[in-house]
């Protein structure tokens, strides 16, 4: 049974029109992240909610921002997408923070064209 | 910014050979973790090792961890055509709160 989804898989949208990437779970945990990942490159956070705390990374940039309305869904939000924004969105939960010895569950990711 | 570089950046070897990945952070942890990521899809956790551990096994999986060189290594034993991924390390940093992802390891075992 998947454990945490990402929906769409393949998401393609146009120049500065904005786009939500979206991602549940049913493992009913506390931490979601979401990470970038471009080509051949590491995964790289964006920002992570622990419960409703919202914990943003300092080089993300303003175009992104993210909700999560419950436990169980978080969302992406892309203000203007740009050319360089194109990559693979993945959504990750684990039951409390990584520090405290605990891994990451990861979706299967959506791959965000940008035309 | 990343924190672990991987070493070779990419490998390629015969079903039956031994792989081992190099990972080299900067920072102190608390733990090591490592994942595999098919091409395409999300990342799986394969071992997390902690940071007053030397060395663990899983399988055909074995981990060590060398703080005081802040470096550690994954091996597989036997591999297998399935074995063929990329190899992710990743640290939980004693001032972070979410981990941090290495360049990764391309390992394509040939049938």
């Amino acid at each position: 049974d998947a454990m945490v989804i990402q929906n769409p898989r393949y998401q393609v949208t146009q120049f500065g029109k904005p786009v939500t990437l979206s991602c549940s779970q049913t493992l009913n945990h506390n931490v979601m992240y979401w990470y970038q990942q471009k080509s051949s490159q590491a995964p790289k956070l964006l920002f992570h909610y622990y419960d409703k705390d919202f914990n943003n990374e300092a080089d993300t940039p303003d175009n992104f921002q993210s909700r999560r309305p419950n436990t169980s869904f978080c969302f992406l939000d892309i203000r203007s997408p740009g050319l360089g924004d194109a990559a693979m969105y993945l959504c990750a939960t684990s039951r409390v923070r990584p520090a405290t010895n605990e891994k990451l569950f990861f979706g299967s990711g959506t791959q965000l064209s940008v035309l | 910014s990343q924190q672990g570089e991987e070493d070779p950046q990419a490998l390629s070897i015969q079903e039956g050979e031994n792989a081992t990945m190099n990972c080299s952070y900067k920072t102190s942890i608390n733990n090591l973790q490592w994942y595999r990521q098919n091409s395409g899809r999300g990342l799986v956790h394969l071992i997390l090792i902690r940071s007053n551990e030397r060395e663990k096994h899983s399988g055909r999986l074995r981990v060590t961890l060398d703080t005081s060189k802040k470096s550690s290594s994954l091996l597989i034993t036997a591999s297998r055509a399935a074995d063929t991924a990329s190899y992710f390390c990743a640290t939980a940093d004693t001032g972070r709160r979410a981990l941090t992802f290495g360049s990764g390891t391309r390992l394509q075992v040939q049938p």
